[in-house]
């Protein structure tokens, strides 16, 4: 069964980054063509897919976002990280990390999400 | 980015009733649609892809149908582990985006 498990900060401080980290068991990054994805719930329910790490090829983010998000991997821990720059309170959100089925988005796991609150 | 709508934002239902959600993609994106069911302080679990496809261990009760623009998603006897609340996404271009969500409550 896969798995996944965010962790990082819960607390940012606006023009500061934020950074988190997905934890995967159950599937290896490296294999199966998925994206490994990062998605956010506004405290007003909303869902707003943020970007994604595509192991045999190249990332692709929410252009909405312009160029703070960045998603790096850690293959010797099967992990990927969320980096997002200069933040604001309109950042505030739970992040979840997630699995795409090969090759769509179509995320069929998540993890469990980690709230994340911008502010001085 | 295409935008996806969902009605009604919010339904009251018996148990046992067939409830219908919609949801409405800004421009066509053929069948590559999937619905996911949140309950309070979860992820979102996925139901359905490409529109009617039903995910594993997700009861037949479930179903999806539409292409093009229009989608939806029926209960056929709602149950009450089925109150929740229930979000489209579609995945056909980037930026993949989800509806705003439908809460089913109980009536």
């Amino acid at each position: 069964q896969v798995q996944l498990q965010e962790s990082g900060p819960g607390l940012v401080k606006p023009s500061q980054t934020l950074s988190l980290t997905c934890t995967v068991s159950g599937a290896s990054i490296r294999s199966g063509g998925h994206y490994w994805t990062w998605i956010r719930q506004f405290p007003e329910k909303g869902l707003e897919w943020i970007g994604y790490l595509y192991y045999s090829g190249r990332n692709f983010y929410n252009p909405s976002l312009e160029s703070r998000p960045s998603i790096s991997v850690d293959t010797s821990k099967n992990q990927f990280s969320l980096t997002l720059s200069s933040v604001t309170a309109a950042d505030t959100a739970v992040y979840y990390c997630a699995r795409s089925k090969t090759g769509a988005g179509i995320f069929d796991f998540w993890g469990q999400g980690a709230l994340v609150t911008v502010s001085s | 980015d295409i935008q996806m709508t969902q009605s009604p934002s919010t339904l009251s239902a018996y148990v046992g009733d067939r409830v219908n959600i919609t949801c409405r993609a800004s421009q066509s994106i053929t069948t590559h649609l999937a619905w996911y069911q949140q309950k309070l302080g979860k992820a979102p679990k996925l139901l359905i892809f490409s529109a009617s496809y039903l995910e594993n261990g997700v009861p037949s009760r479930i179903s999806g149908s539409g292409s093009g623009t229009e989608f939806t998603l029926t209960i056929s006897s709602l149950q009450p582990d089925d109150f929740a609340t229930y979000y489209c996404q579609q995945y056909d271009s980037f930026a993949w985006t989800f509806g705003q969500g439908t809460r089913v409550e109980i009536k």
